[in-house]
């Protein structure tokens, strides 16, 4: 069973950057596009970007300035950077799994981490 | 406001049936795209409930099924039970956006 898992601080300051990983286990991250989804409290999903197993990536037109998504295959973890981060972008954040590229969809979820922007 | 609309809300009694409709346009689910649903339990992460249309992950009951028509998705619940009261989202791809889109959520209520 594919099981994920988000780590990463829980509060960051207005203007720096936001670092979170993901650590999968139960499966190889080397077959499979892997996503960040948020979700503001109390609001809905907003997808962040994805990155393939080919390396590529694609990434929500309204944050692709300041996000970077990168996979570590030795440690089977990947990773959100945001950079320059406001209160809007205080949200639960959740790593995903895509079973297929492009056009598609998330099967396994992490249980989310709240990052809270705040001094 | 997302590019995918949803009712914020629905309601039925147990053993009801229900639906939940998204509407897109001609730029992602009237482009072709698949529509995918999620639901969302109180204070979980969103879990898998309908991918392509109309197929369900392992483990989803038949209870829970998809359609497709023009622009638009429904998911429907069958015989609605205390548990399926939760949060349920909609998900495309926007060729126009270059990104994946998600439906604002729809609250369902077990009367």
């Amino acid at each position: 069973q594919v099981q994920l898992q988000e780590s990463g601080p829980g509060l960051v300051k207005p203007s720096e950057t936001l670092s979170l990983t993901c650590t999968v286990s139960g499966g190889s991250i080397s077959s499979y596009s892997w996503s960040w989804i948020r979700q503001p409290p109390g609001k809905g999903l907003e997808w962040i970007g994805y990155m393939s197993y080919s390396g590529s990536t694609n990434y929500n037109p309204s944050l692709k300035s300041r996000v970077t998504i990168s996979v570590d295959t030795s440690k089977n973890q990947f990773s959100l950077r945001l950079t320059s981060v406001t209160a809007a972008d205080t949200a639960v954040y959740y790593c995903a799994r895509n079973p297929c590229g492009g056009d598609c969809y998330s099967d396994y979820w992490g249980q989310g981490t709240l990052v809270t922007v705040s001094s | 406001q997302s590019v995918l609309t949803q009712p914020p809300s629905v309601s039925g009694a147990p053993g009801q049936r229900v639906t939940i409709s998204c509407t897109g346009s001609s730029s992602n689910i009237g482009a072709g795209y698949d529509v995918h649903w999620y639901q969302q339990l109180p204070g979980t992460a969103p879990k898998l409930l309908i991918y392509g249309i109309n197929n369900r992950p392992s483990g989803v009951p038949d209870r829970f099924s998809g359609s497709k028509s023009g622009t638009s998705a429904s998911l429907a619940i069958a015989g609605l039970q205390a548990e399926d009261e939760a949060d349920y989202y909609c998900q495309s791809y926007d060729s126009s956006l270059s990104t994946w889109v998600f439906g604002e959520g729809t609250k369902l209520t077990v009367l």
